[in-house]
Parts: structure tokens; C-alpha cells; sequence
């Protein structure tokens, strides 16, 4: 699987959009992107995922650029809840292989 | 989203004794599970695949001895650490593949001190 690049952390007001970016320039014609989030001490939660086109679902919107070599999250109202870390993960075989992730703090 | 739930959450036991986990998808049937360990300050390692009826199948460097692996039904898998040992204290996170393509749910996870 195409490996991934984030940034460490990123900080962002409440009530603003979180736009989170992932590079994944490897990434071949089969694979999807994924993106998890990961609270303290709990398990993953999953947010959305897609494969080219850009997808929006109750959580968050996915944008995923043209030649699928990087895509952004977006949380569009940021709450102190949504702080956690994010894992952006591209795989073909539902095997999900997990980096460092961004630690996304919203501050109040 | 999916459901899916582990037994116990937290698990204290001696160093030597075995300790069973339980990963059940409650709303729906899970072909394929995996097992995820994470230590402090670390991501997510995953340990290995289970198909329902098979056996499991492991990572590099996952001892399949210690960690037994069974998934009897679409709905269980159980992990069960053998012989643990202080240095398998960590938090145990399984995942549920549902008949959905390419949508996986976890659990909340097992947090396991061995002492």
C-alpha cells in the first residue's frame, strides 16, 4: 500500500473548518483513501473515504485532487470534541496500515 | 455507523496466566476482522487478518502461538493471549469488515496490564 505523509499537528478555533491535508503520492488506481480519527484511550472512529471523486457525508467532506496524489479533510465547524488524531490511510485490501497522524487541537 | 464491541475493556491479570479478548459486530456480519495493538505514545500495529472458518492469517513478527486467534462466526473473533508477559501489557483494538466494500469499524478497545 502507498505509504502516506502528514503533518504532526495543527491547531484550529472552534467553531472554524479544519482542513487537513494528506499527501499520498504513490497512491496506484486501485486504492482508496481512508481517514480515521483516533480520541485518547478509545478505538478509531471511522470519518469517510472515497477513490476519485470528492465525497461529503455527516462528518466531514473529502477532496481528493485530480491526480489523487494528496486529498484534504475537512471538518466544516470545528467543536473542542472533534480534537483527536487523524489518520489518512490509502489501501486496496482493507488492510489498514496506520502512521503517526495529524494531532488536530481545537481550541475554544 | 457499525457497531462493534469488546469484552472486557480492561483487563488486569498475572504475568504467565492467558487472557481472552472478544470482538463482536453487533449490527451486522463480519467476513473479515483484524487485531490492532498499540502501545503508549505509538500508532495502531496491526496484528493480524481473521477470516470467519480459517485461520487467522499473521504479520511479520506476530507470534501466532501466543496470540490465538479465532473466529468462529460472522459476528465473533476472540484473541487470546497466552503466557502473557509484562512486556504484552498494551492496549488491544479489533476491526470488523462488513459486507459493505472497504468500510471498517472498531471496536473501543482492551486496555491489558500485566503484572
Amino acid at each position: 500500500d502507498a505509504k502516506t505523509t502528514q503533518p504532526t499537528s495543527m491547531d484550529c478555533a472552534e467553531g472554524r473548518a479544519a482542513n487537513l491535508p494528506c499527501n499520498h503520492s504513490t497512491i496506484s488506481g486501485n486504492e482508496y483513501v481512508y481517514w480515521y480519527r483516533q480520541i485518547h484511550s478509545q478505538g478509531p472512529q471511522y470519518i469517510i473515504h472515497g477513490l476519485k471523486n470528492n465525497e461529503t457525508n455527516e462528518m466531514a467532506s473529502l477532496i481528493i485532487t485530480e491526480d489523487r496524489k494528496s486529498s484534504t479533510l475537512i471538518l466544516p465547524h470545528a467543536t473542542l470534541r472533534d480534537t483527536a488524531v487523524y489518520y489518512c490511510i490509502v489501501s486496496s485490501n482493507y488492510k489498514l496500515t496506520f502512521g503517526k497522524g495529524t494531532l488536530l487541537t481545537v481550541n475554544p | 455507523g457499525a457497531v462493534v464491541s469488546q469484552h472486557p475493556s480492561w483487563v488486569i491479570c498475572k504475568s504467565g496466566t492467558s487472557v481472552k479478548i472478544e470482538c463482536r459486530s453487533l449490527d451486522f456480519q463480519a467476513t473479515t476482522m483484524f487485531w490492532y495493538r498499540q502501545f503508549p505514545k505509538q500508532s495502531l500495529m496491526l496484528m493480524a487478518t481473521s477470516n470467519e472458518g480459517s485461520k487467522a492469517t499473521y504479520e511479520q513478527g506476530v507470534e501466532k502461538d501466543k496470540f490465538l486467534i479465532n473466529h468462529a462466526s460472522l459476528t465473533l473473533s476472540t484473541l487470546t493471549v497466552t503466557s502473557a508477559h509484562p512486556e504484552d501489557s498494551s492496549f488491544y483494538i479489533c476491526s470488523a469488515r462488513d459486507r459493505t466494500p472497504n468500510e471498517q469499524f472498531f471496536g473501543p478497545g482492551t486496555r491489558l496490564t500485566v503484572l
